[in-house]
């Protein structure tokens, strides 16, 4: 089982200019969620859905979109990428928001 | 605001037991989480706490304690294997996980 899978591992990406980030699961979890990591701080949540169709904010939303056309995929879209994006970017699913959640292996992004 | 409170590093010898402490302030609970993370890797689950008490999972255990905001993780028959970064969260009124900055757990032989 593929679990949750990432694409791009990791990129270099030029201030201004725009990215998507792809995130696929194949548990057919209702919740999906992307997070960044960066050191010293804790996760936090960038977007959620709590089911196909549905999105919400969450703690650091500022430049970031995302969709939820159906159950599987959940991609994350960056604008207009600025150097304070650079992080490390999880994706992760849950059967509900009252479930633990499982991690993508994330993806590593610097703007320059 | 919402908080969660974990050591940055601890260290400990192989074979011996750890206890990594986690307390929180936040806005509503509704279960509390603890995930290991290896360098460069992903999280992954361990346990889950919602009610007062320990629950126990081979090597690992965790503890909670609602009234005082505390919980903790111990680790028994260290292996160097366990040389990870451990992840509190807890579920608030949202039902959204809010994330401690985690401890980096460094076992010695």
């Amino acid at each position: 089982t593929a679990g949750i899978t990432q694409a791009p591992t990791s990129q270099i990406l030029a201030a201004g200019r725009s990215m998507t980030l792809r995130c696929t699961q194949d548990m057919r979890h209702n919740a999906m969620y992307w997070y960044r990591q960066d050191l010293g701080l804790g996760l936090r949540l960038i977007h959620y859905s709590n089911t196909a169709g549905t999105t919400g904010k969450g703690e650091v939303p500022d430049g970031y979109s995302v969709s939820r056309a159906n159950t599987d995929d959940f991609p994350l879209t960056l604008a207009s990428a600025v150097p304070s994006q650079t992080s490390v970017y999880f994706c992760a699913s849950s059967d509900s928001d009252r479930g633990e959640q499982y991690f993508g292996p994330g993806t590593r992004l610097t703007v320059t | 605001g919402q908080n969660i409170d974990q050591p940055t590093e601890m260290t400990a010898t192989e074979g011996a037991i750890v206890q990594i402490n986690c307390t929180y302030q936040t806005s509503g609970f509704n279960g509390l989480f603890w995930y290991q993370q290896h360098a460069g890797e992903a999280p992954t689950f361990l346990s889950y706490n919602v009610l007062d008490g320990l629950e126990e999972k081979g090597r690992f255990s965790s503890f909670l304690s609602r009234s005082k905001g505390y919980s903790y993780l111990l680790l028994k028959e260290l292996q160097m294997k366990d040389s990870a970064s451990y992840l509190c969260a807890v579920r608030d009124s949202n039902y959204q996980l809010i994330w401690g900055a985690g401890t980096k757990l460094i076992i010695k032989p």
